[in-house]
């Protein structure tokens, strides 16, 4: 069966300091990936999506790369964060190029900037 | 925005009533699709409806699609204490690109 991994769980970090979140999936081959952003009590934002390695697509313009350098495993970057980068961090997979399909979300990172 | 938008933002209800959320949407979709979460967790996938149904059930859960309106409603019967969550819509836009995008939400909370 398919899993997926995300750590940390919880993260505690100074404005300025850099960050990495991972995340990888077992059980599949070839996934799509995502990584989405969510605010105390909000919706969840697209920031990044993957079709493949090296294959990023990024939603929406900010202080965060991503990177697949692994076929199961994705990247959430920032060289420098900031406060606004503080929020509920969900990395996700879907079956690549298969219509109506859901999607698998990991536990998530909660991060918080200090 | 291709996100969608769920009303109400949070609904309370006694176990054993039914609760009802609404999600409308702006694009083309290939299929709308309903997500749970718990507070501080992942999501996890309900039901998926596909543009070309306009009603699906699975246990005590009820969909309904109106893509002329564009909009989804989620039934959930004889509600539960553990039904207490916060439930998405996620659309499946007619992009190709195969992504979802998220609603904002409507926070349940069924009273024991």
């Amino acid at each position: 069966s398919q899993t997926i991994h995300q750590w940390p769980a919880t993260l505690v970090q100074p404005v300025g300091s850099p960050l990495s979140l991972e995340c990888t999936v077992e059980g599949t081959s070839n996934p799509n990936l995502y990584w989405y952003r969510q605010a105390a009590g909000r919706g969840l934002q697209l920031l990044f999506y993957s079709v493949g390695i090296g294959q990023i697509s990024s939603e929406v313009p900010q202080n965060l790369s991503a990177s697949r350098p692994q076929d199961r495993q994705f990247i959430l970057s920032s060289k420098k964060l900031l406060l606004s980068d503080s929020g509920f961090y969900l990395c996700a997979w879907s079956v690549h190029k298969q219509m109506n399909t859901e999607a698998f979300f990991g536990q998530g990172t909660r991060l918080t900037v200090v | 925005s291709q996100q969608g938008e769920e009303d109400p933002q949070a609904l309370s209800i006694q176990e054993g009533e039914n609760a009802t959320m609404n999600c409308s949407y702006k694009t083309s979709i290939n299929n709308l699709q309903w997500y749970r979460q718990n507070s501080g967790r992942g999501l996890v996938h309900l039901i998926l409806i596909r543009s070309n149904e306009r009603e699906k059930h699975s246990g005590r859960l009820r969909v309904t699609l109106d893509t002329s309106k564009k909009s989804s409603s989620l039934l959930i019967t004889a509600s539960r204490a553990a039904d207490t969550a916060s439930y998405f819509c996620a659309t499946d836009p007619q992009t190709g690109a195969n992504n979802l995008f998220f609603g904002t939400g409507t926070r349940l909370t069924v009273i024991p």
